[in-house]
């Protein structure tokens, strides 16, 4: 049963830390997305990467979050330093990117409950 | 003004009931539209897409498209408890969906 794994599930952290979220894309999946859920903001896309590039990162906070994929098995979020108001919820999704054949479903990890104190 | 928007509810109904979930969106790019069921502290699953204008029934759920009036409407007959979840609809961009905040719904046994 395919599935996207996503460590930590939850992080507690205080102000000025550096976090760190990783994800594993599903084996064969050639696009992964990262989302930020609140529940004053919905969900909201902050970067993704199709073939480990980047396409987008426009959702993205630049002076403190970064997104990379160091390899098609893993994909990163860091947020250095940490706010209070990053306190969300952050899913990794992946995929098959919007092909040939239509719209291909964006399969989402559990997601890492993050806590800025 | 959000891309997409969705009254975030929270809605109510008797198991049984006809549910009507609606959205409303600005970008006239959007090719497809979905809608994702999220459970309480579970990621987002696809439950149905479209493509353009149109209805797509699946099983007790039809969507619906009027690129006209950019509206995006999700029906479920016979409603379940087990439909009690958050509905966000979206529309893609490219490769990227843009999501409403989402509808929460809750069917009562």
């Amino acid at each position: 049963d395919a599935r996207v794994t996503q460590t930590p599930r939850h992080k507690v952290t205080e102000m000025g830390q550096e976090v760190t979220m990783r994800c594993q894309p599903i084996l064969g999946h050639n696009t992964v997305f990262w989302y930020r859920q609140t529940m004053m903001q919905g969900l909201e896309l902050l970067a993704y990467f199709r073939n480990r590039a980047p396409l987008d990162d426009s959702g993205m906070p630049k002076d403190r979050f970064s997104a990379e994929m160091p390899d098609a098995t893993l994909a990163t979020l860091k947020i250095q330093p940490s706010e209070p108001r990053d306190s969300a919820v952050y899913f990794c999704a992946s995929g098959l990117g919007l092909g040939a054949s239509g719209y291909n479903e964006q399969f989402f990890g559990p997601g890492t409950r993050l806590t800025v104190l | 003004q959000k891309e997409v928007e969705q009254d975030p509810g929270p809605l109510s109904v008797p198991e049984g009931a006809i549910v009507s979930l609606n959205c409303t969106y600005s970008n006239s790019a959007f090719q497809y539209f979905m809608w994702y069921r999220q459970y309480s502290r579970k990621g987002p699953e696809l439950l149905m897409y479209t493509y353009s204008s149109g209805n797509k029934e699946d099983g007790r759920f039809t969507a619906q498209v009027d690129k006209s009036s950019k509206y995006i409407s999700l029906f479920i007959r016979d409603s379940q408890p087990s439909d009690s979840a958050t509905y966000l609809c979206g529309g893609t961009s490219y490769d990227k969906v843009i999501f409403g905040p989402g509808t929460s719904l809750s069917v009562i046994p």
